[in-house]
């Protein structure tokens, strides 16, 4: 059965780079049909779509936080990772990494990681 | 961009009640939504996909129904496991992104 698990620090200084690493296993992240996303969740609210990494290789952003987003997919290691950059408190947030099925919804997620963005 | 709203945004409700959650969104997205449920300090779950697909293993007292802009998560007969904060998204498009709606949470009335 497929899993994905976060990685990375769970405290970043404010203006910094958070970089989270979502290792998949049980399964090829080079199987067409899926993509490979990033959804968070601030503390106390609702869920954030961040991006989307197709099998493909292409990528797509959240309108909002797309100038600041990086997302990249390593087939070699069978992970995929999230950049965002010059980080605020507002980016405070429990980080998912999920697959979805291609005209699905997301079957898989991570458990998540807290990321708190602090000095 | 795409808009989601839900209604209501909290709802009392009883075991064996019949329960509806309504997602709007701000224009068309052909039946390209999904329902989640999630649970304190859980990831959400899969629950329906393509706006009234039910995922496998979930229990066939929830559905999904569309009219328009307009989608809707029926739980037949609220059951303890059920009260939770459901969600609804849509996926229509990867070019403007993957919108949930606010959230929706379902309390013990």
């Amino acid at each position: 059965q497929l899993q994905l698990q976060e990685s990375g620090p769970g405290l970043v200084k404010p203006s910094e780079t958070l970089s989270l690493t979502c290792t998949v296993s049980g399964g090829s992240i080079s199987t067409s049909g899926y993509d490979w996303g990033w959804i968070r969740q601030p503390p106390g609210k609702g869920l954030e779509w961040i991006g989307t990494s197709l099998y493909s290789g292409n990528t797509y952003y959240n309108p909002a936080l797309k100038s600041r987003v990086t997302m990249s997919v390593d087939t070699s290691k069978n992970q995929f990772s999230l950049k965002l950059s010059s980080v605020t408190a507002a980016d405070t947030a429990v980080y998912y990494c999920a697959r979805r099925p291609v005209g699905y919804g997301v079957d898989v997620w991570g458990q998540g990681t807290t990321v708190t963005v602090s000095s | 961009d795409i808009q989601m709203t839900q209604s209501p945004s909290t709802l009392s409700a009883s075991v064996g009640d019949r329960v509806t959650i309504t997602c709007r969104a701000s224009q068309s997205i052909s039946s390209w939504l999904a329902w989640y449920q999630q649970k304190p300090g859980k990831a959400p779950k899969l629950l329906i996909y393509k706006a009234s697909s039910l995922e496998s293993g979930v229990p066939s007292r929830f559905s999904g129904s569309e009219s328009g802009t307009e989608f809707t998560l029926t739980i037949s007969s609220l059951q303890p496991d059920d009260f939770a904060t459901y969600y609804c998204q849509q996926y229509n498009s990867y070019s403007v992104g993957f919108t949930f709606g606010p959230g929706t949470r379902v309390d013990i009335k």
